[in-house]
């Protein structure tokens, strides 16, 4: 099983902030998915990135794949109140049938 | 209308009872999972099944049982519930593409006393 580990498991900011959100692990991922989840329900996509070295824009996240997709991160620019909520990376592996790992979830509280 | 459907949202119920979790999905996915999310374990795959007549084992399946009723149907059972499946329940789908994105559903808060 592919691990992925997640840094930092809580981060409390506030409003106005920048922040960086990490995704690691020894292994390559073909794919890589970030998702955010509130309280009381499942995880919604964020974004997908497919290839190394990939960054993609979603208004104020900037997401990104390493060079040997072994490692993403997620960065908020101005963070705001309603970011609040657990950021999970997935990663997608194996051939044929792919297998995908969570994370463990960063808990974001931005503070007004 | 959501797109993958969990019933019931919440349950309570006791040791050693039965119970069964159902999951509908409208995306036309192939491929379907169960997984349990706990605070400090993050989210842990149960089974998983990419067609109808296929089911295959998670991480944590000893104590799950699955049924694949149709392409769009996935229930989860308890078949004897105890304490330790106290824990958030979340069915999801993805397409056989290349990504295998994960779709969820709004989850299942199961407590066993």
């Amino acid at each position: 099983t592919q691990l992925l580990e997640q840094s930092p498991q809580f981060l409390s900011i506030q409003e106005g902030e920048n922040l960086t959100v990490y995704c690691n692990s020894s292994s390559v991922f073909s794919s890589l998915q970030w998702y955010r989840q509130e309280p009381g329900e499942g995880p919604v996509l964020l974004v997908t990135v497919v290839t190394g070295g990939e960054v993609k824009k979603l208004k104020r996240l900037t997401f990104q794949f390493g060079d040997a997709r072994k490692d993403s991160s997620l960065h908020i620019t101005a963070a705001q109140p309603g970011d609040t909520g657990l950021y999970l990376c997935a990663g997608a592996w194996g051939g044929g049938y792919q297998k995908v790992t969570f994370g463990i979830g960063t808990k974001l509280q931005v503070i007004p | 209308d959501a797109d993958v459907t969990q019933t019931p949202r919440n349950r309570i119920t006791k040791t050693g009872k039965r119970i069964m979790l159902e999951c509908s999905q409208t995306k036309g996915h192939d491929r379907m999972y169960w997984y349990r999310q706990d605070p400090g374990l993050g989210l842990r795959l149960i089974y998983y099944s990419f067609d109808v007549k296929d089911i295959n084992k998670g991480e944590i399946s000893d104590g799950y049982s699955v049924s694949r009723q149709a392409q769009a149907k996935f229930s989860l059972s308890l078949e004897s519930a105890i304490p330790n499946q106290t824990a958030l329940y979340f069915c999801a789908t993805s397409d056989a593409g290349s990504t295998d994105t994960q779709y969820f559903g709004p989850g299942t808060r199961l407590t066993v006393l």
